[in-house]
């Protein structure tokens, strides 16, 4: 059964540059796109982009200024890298893989708070 | 894109029925039949409980099901439990190549 482990920073300053990574252990890294999805304190999910195995990326047009997701397939890793943070990305950050129109399964989830 | 309209919360006793609407527009849940539902509990990743309207993964109870006319999609919730308080979210694929959830719908089990 595959699990999704994910790493990294959950506190920064504004202007600061926000990295996640998710590892996927226990299955098939090949043939999904791998996404990320926050979820702002007390409010909804967000769709915020997604890779596949080759590399090949989607961002939501809001972010595509600020945002770079990348995979190490050697690794079994995806990264999420999200510059110039403000109060407003303040969020539950998730991995998910997405298996064709749907996410499953879903990372632990990581809490990223931007305050000065 | 803006996010699906789910209301902010729904209730109902052990054993009842409840149903969740999720509303959307004819460039995502009217467009294609690829939505999906997630139950979460508090300080819990989202669970898939639904995808493409009406399929059911394996392990998820069969009093979970799901539907859509239109632009609305809807998750109906049989013999009510406890263990089914939680938030659910619908989400849809959209005509921009993009992914868009809703706001999210708190269910209290009485």
């Amino acid at each position: 059964q595959v699990q999704l482990l994910q790493r990294g920073a959950g506190l920064l300053k504004p202007s600061e540059t926000l990295s996640l990574n998710c590892g996927i252990y226990g299955g098939s890294f090949s043939g999904y796109y791998w996404s990320w999805i926050r979820q702002p304190p007390g409010k909804g999910l967000e769709w915020i982009g997604e890779i596949n195995q080759s590399g090949g990326t989607d961002y939501t047009p809001s972010l595509k200024s600020r945002i770079t997701i990348s995979v190490d397939t050697s690794m079994n890793q995806v990264s999420l890298r999200l510059t110039s943070v403000t109060a407003a990305d303040t969020a539950v950050y998730y991995c998910a893989r997405r298996t064709a129109k749907w996410f499953d399964p879903w990372g632990q989830g990581t809490q990223v708070t931007v305050s000065s | 894109q803006s996010a699906l309209t789910q209301p902010a919360s729904v209730s109902g006793s052990p054993g009842q029925s409840i149903t969740i609407s999720c509303t959307g527009t004819s460039s995502d849940v009217g467009a294609y039949n690829y939505v999906s539902w997630y139950q979460q509990h508090p300080g819990k990743a989202p669970k898939l409980i639904i995808y493409e309207v009406s399929d059911r993964p394996s392990g998820v109870s069969y009093r979970f099901s799901g539907s859509k006319s239109g632009n609305t999609a809807s998750l109906t919730i049989s013999g009510l439990q406890a263990e089914d308080e939680a938030d659910y979210y619908c989400g849809s694929y959209t005509s921009s190549l993009t992914w868009v959830f809703g706001g999210g719908t708190k269910l209290t089990v009485l």
